[in-house]
């Protein structure tokens, strides 16, 4: 079975810097996708960026960008120009693409508190 | 409707008590899901709907615990004889069939049993 793991309960950042939340995964499948969904305090899960495992080249959002290391099975997600909206907790999740019922499997969640 | 709804918002339980939470995913979304998400902790997969395909139950913790999707639409989330450590927000899904692009997810009912 796959498992995501965030080793980081709690990150601060302060406003307008950059901070890297760190996730590693672990899995025996080749094809998959990853995911960083952000949960603000509205309890609105929010999709942030996504990776497909078979693409060498990180994925890009604007602010948002990955660090995807396939052969470490790691899956950073780097926060530029930190701002006050971006507090919340995020997130790592998997994707086994299936036949039937394209499971996400997450992470823990690492808090964000960012400060001004 | 624009996004996936959740009722209610919260609701809180005693102890032995059954409660129903209720998703209205996205229109045209075949796929809907459950996860539970737990005091510091993520996301725990509970069920899955597609269309008229027999539910994977696999996440369903005990006996206790069951739902239903009628139409292809609506799904409703059945907890019977609520215990304490049944509290927790529970969040609802949907997608379109067998998406990889991730899902659109709801706020979230958030179940406190005292």
């Amino acid at each position: 079975a796959q498992t995501v793991t965030q080793s980081q309960p709690e990150m601060s950042v302060q406003e307008a810097e950059t901070v890297t939340l760190s996730c590693t995964y672990d899995t025996s499948e080749n094809n998959y996708y990853l995911f960083w969904y952000k949960q603000p305090p509205s309890r609105q899960m929010i999709l942030v960026i996504r990776q497909e495992a078979y693409k060498q080249q990180n994925a890009t959002e604007n602010r948002f960008s990955v660090n995807f290391q396939k052969a470490a099975k790691s899956f950073s997600l780097k926060i530029s120009d930190s701002q006050l909206g971006d507090t919340a907790m995020y997130f790592c999740a998997f994707m086994k693409p299936r036949e039937y019922g394209n499971k996400l499997v997450f992470g823990a969640g690492t808090i964000l508190r960012v400060k001004s | 409707g624009a996004g996936v709804s959740q009722s209610p918002s919260n609701k809180v339980t005693e102890k032995g008590k059954d409660v129903e939470l209720r998703c209205d995913p996205i229109s045209g979304h075949t796929a809907l899901y459950w996860y539970r998400q737990s005091l510091g902790q993520g996301l725990e997969f509970l069920i899955y709907f597609q269309g008229n395909s027999a539910p994977d139950k696999s996440g369903l913790p005990s006996d206790r615990f069951s739902a239903e999707r009628t139409g292809g639409s609506v799904s409703t989330l059945t907890i019977q004889r609520t215990q304490q450590e049944d509290s927790a927000v529970y969040l609802c899904a949907s997608s379109l069939r067998d998406s990889n692009y991730g899902y659109t997810f709801g706020s979230g009912t958030r179940l406190t049993v005292v």
